[in-house]
């Protein structure tokens, strides 16, 4: 299957700031990559479609203005967390969408807004 | 109602036990069903794939479809303490550029 790269594993910031996360496809040409949210316990929660030189679909209750998508290559997706809040820790999640439709995962990253 | 509800657990189980984690489902336009294993603290890994109703094993795993049940289950024989993590089960439509529904999770605990 795919290998998905995630970049910061972690990360801590102060309430206020944005903070981009990486997702990288590294052997598979993503035309669609997917972002999900993970609070503690639950389960995966997806926040929108990030589709290759295009507009990012999002989920509804998802503010597209907070939560900004760019998936300028076939490789690389990024997800800017603008003026972070404590509500907004969370572990995020990227996938890639094989041929068939399952989803590859990358390791997920652990952002905490003090 | 959940599109995809999934038996919530948590399970605990001694090694050596089967398991089985099950999931329903309401929506008929399902056709492809999936399994994917999280550990604490990681992103999901895909462990079963399947499309059609019936049984599809890959060494101690077998999924299996009943389609006019709408449920699947995954059956883990010869459970070991590794297997111990969260057992999520996804569906997606044909077509829907990837977009899966996926269950709760299960929390499942092999003790040794």
């Amino acid at each position: 299957g795919a290998v998905v790269s995630q970049h910061p594993s972690r990360v801590i910031c102060k309430s206020g700031t944005s903070v981009k996360i990486e997702c990288r496809s590294l052997d598979f040409q993503a035309t669609t990559m997917f972002w999900y949210r993970q609070f503690p316990k639950q389960s995966l929660m997806l926040m929108a479609t990030s589709n290759e030189g295009s507009k990012a679909t999002y989920e509804q209750g998802v503010e597209k203005d907070k939560f900004l998508i760019n998936h300028a290559s076939l490789t690389l997706s990024t997800l800017t967390v603008t003026s972070a809040h404590p509500e907004d820790s969370s572990f995020y999640i990227c996938s890639v969408s094989g041929l068939a439709g399952e989803q590859f995962f990358g390791p997920g990253t652990r952002l905490t807004v003090l | 109602q959940k599109e995809v509800e999934q038996d919530p657990g948590p399970l605990s189980v001694p090694e050596g036990a089967i398991v089985s984690l099950n999931c329903t489902y309401s929506n008929s336009a399902f056709q492809y069903f999936m399994w994917y294993r999280q550990y604490s603290r990681k992103g999901p890994e895909l462990l079963m794939y399947t499309y059609s109703s019936g049984n599809k094993e890959d060494g101690r795993f077998t999924a299996q479809v009943d389609k006019s049940s709408k449920y699947i289950s995954l059956f883990i024989r010869d459970s070991q303490p590794s297997d111990s993590a969260t057992y999520l089960c996804a569906m997606k439509e044909v077509g829907n550029a990837g977009k899966s529904t996926f269950g709760d999770g299960t929390t499942l605990t092999v003790k040794p």
